[in-house]
């Protein structure tokens, strides 16, 4: 089954700077790569995904690369502010079967004034 | 958007006794739901893949009598820990897939407590 890794488990940046966070998956069939913010006591919100035949999207402050040969993809987020601080989830699953996500192991965000 | 609501979104029960939770897509369709199991600073952990009108798929280790799921409708799958007991609380989440967007929302979750 799918497998997914992230990197780092904890990042802390400065606000205004920049932010980056590496997944890796292992089923070459995942072609679904979702982002989730989940906040403390609460459900995971989506926050931008991306499908495999797409190498990079862009919302706002908030972009996703997909690299499908090397099976990893990344999510960077701009101009941080202190409340991006969360824990950060990516997700790996196949889209047109409706398989479930399976999620990396999250990053904590720390974004400091 | 699409909305998927959880509820309870906090219980406490006793050791031994069930608990019932409800996992409803409020304005989509959602032939397939997922119930996650999230314990404090880890990741989601897949229990079972509900179906409408279907028995679960449940994940390798997850006891399918203990953890019993029913999807009856399209807009409702339902969570039941059987004779639950302290380490089975837990943040419990479940998601559902939106029929025609084919993208997948998440509930809020519900914090299970059992004493």
């Amino acid at each position: 089954g799918e497998n997914v890794e992230q990197h780092p488990s904890t990042l802390s940046v400065q606000e205004g700077d920049s932010a980056v966070i590496k997944c890796t998956y292992s089923d070459s069939a995942s072609n679904y790569f979702p982002w989730y913010k989940q906040e403390l006591g609460k459900g995971p919100q989506l926050i931008i995904d991306i499908r495999s035949n797409v190498g990079e999207k862009k919302d706002q402050r908030i972009a996703v690369t997909l690299n499908k040969t090397a099976k990893h993809f990344s999510l960077h987020i701009t101009e941080t502010q202190p409340e991006d601080s969360a824990v950060y989830f990516c997700a790996a699953s196949i889209r047109q079967a409706g398989t479930a996500l399976i999620f990396g192991k999250g990053t904590t965000l720390s974004v400091s004034s | 958007g699409a909305v998927v609501s959880q509820h309870p979104s906090r219980v406490i029960c006793k050791s031994g006794t069930s608990v019932k939770i409800e996992c409803r897509s409020l304005d989509f369709q959602a032939t397939t739901m997922f119930w996650y199991r999230q314990f404090p600073k880890q990741s989601l952990m897949l229990m079972a893949t509900s179906n409408e009108g279907s028995k679960a798929t449940y994940e390798q280790g997850v006891e399918k009598d203990k953890f019993l799921i029913n999807h009856a409708s399209l807009t409702l799958s339902t969570l039941t820990v059987t004779s639950a007991h302290p380490e089975d609380s837990s943040f419990y989440i479940c998601s559902a897939k939106h029929n025609l967007w084919n993208t997948i929302y998440f509930g809020e979750g519900s914090w299970l407590t059992v004493v």
